[in-house]
């Protein structure tokens, strides 16, 4: 079985520029959460997909956005990028049975964003 | 609303004595509450989770937490340190929405 992987590992981009990051689910997972984790700081929660729609954001900005795939991998946006945007980026799969069970979230390795 | 509490950013223990880590969490609905490890530049690994029936959970590596609702706690422990123990762990709580909510964490360093 497949773990969560993201991609790129590393990243360094420059103030108001643009990002795309990705994330591939583990198998059987239909659902993916984004996590942003600042230096010394837990994760916070961006957004969730599911079946491709956004099911939940938390408080970002509109210049985060992103995307679910028909095969659950995903991928999230960042627009104009500021120096305050750097950090550990997260991605999370989870099985969403409508409403049932836990939803336990599996963590991918993250993609640490540097904007200089 | 859901939020988490971790007592205690820092934690040293000697290697073979208790590990206790606290989180207290609060929640409008009865809770889902996990426990994560992080080690250095890596992502977030489960180590247990709380959703209903036996309060007391056991997780990897030895790991144990019990959910206790009247003291809103979900303390996280291990009878006997080990070196690769060492890392930071996460209280996350997960309520009415599917977000997990995570506490600021708190750096296990075991000492020798």
């Amino acid at each position: 079985e497949t773990g969560v992987t993201q991609s790129p590992t590393h990243l360094i981009k420059t103030r108001g520029q643009q990002v795309t990051l990705r994330c591939s689910s583990q198998s059987g997972h239909n659902t993916v959460s984004w996590y942003q984790q600042a230096l010394g700081q837990g994760p916070q929660f961006i957004f969730q997909y599911y079946r491709e729609e956004e099911n939940g954001r938390g408080n970002f900005p509109p210049r985060f956005s992103g995307l679910q795939f028909p095969n659950y991998s995903s991928e999230l946006n960042v627009n104009a990028l500021e120096l305050d945007d750097s950090a550990l980026y997260l991605c999370a799969s989870s099985s969403n049975s409508g409403g049932v069970g836990t939803d336990t979230q599996y963590f991918g390795p993250g993609t640490r964003l540097t904007v200089l | 609303a859901q939020s988490v509490t971790q007592l205690g950013s820092h934690v040293s223990v000697s290697e073979g004595a208790l590990v206790l880590l606290r989180c207290n969490y609060s929640s409008s609905v009865p809770p889902y509450l996990f426990w994560y490890v992080q080690y250095p530049n890596q992502g977030l690994q489960l180590l247990l989770k709380y959703t209903t029936g036996a309060t007391l959970v056991k997780g990897i590596n030895g790991f144990e937490a019990e959910f206790k609702k009247s003291e809103t706690s979900f303390h996280l422990t291990k009878p006997s340190a080990h070196m690769s123990d060492a890392a930071e762990y996460f209280c996350a709580v997960r309520g009415s929405a599917r977000q997990l909510t995570f506490g600021s964490g708190t750096q296990l360093t075991v000492l020798p």
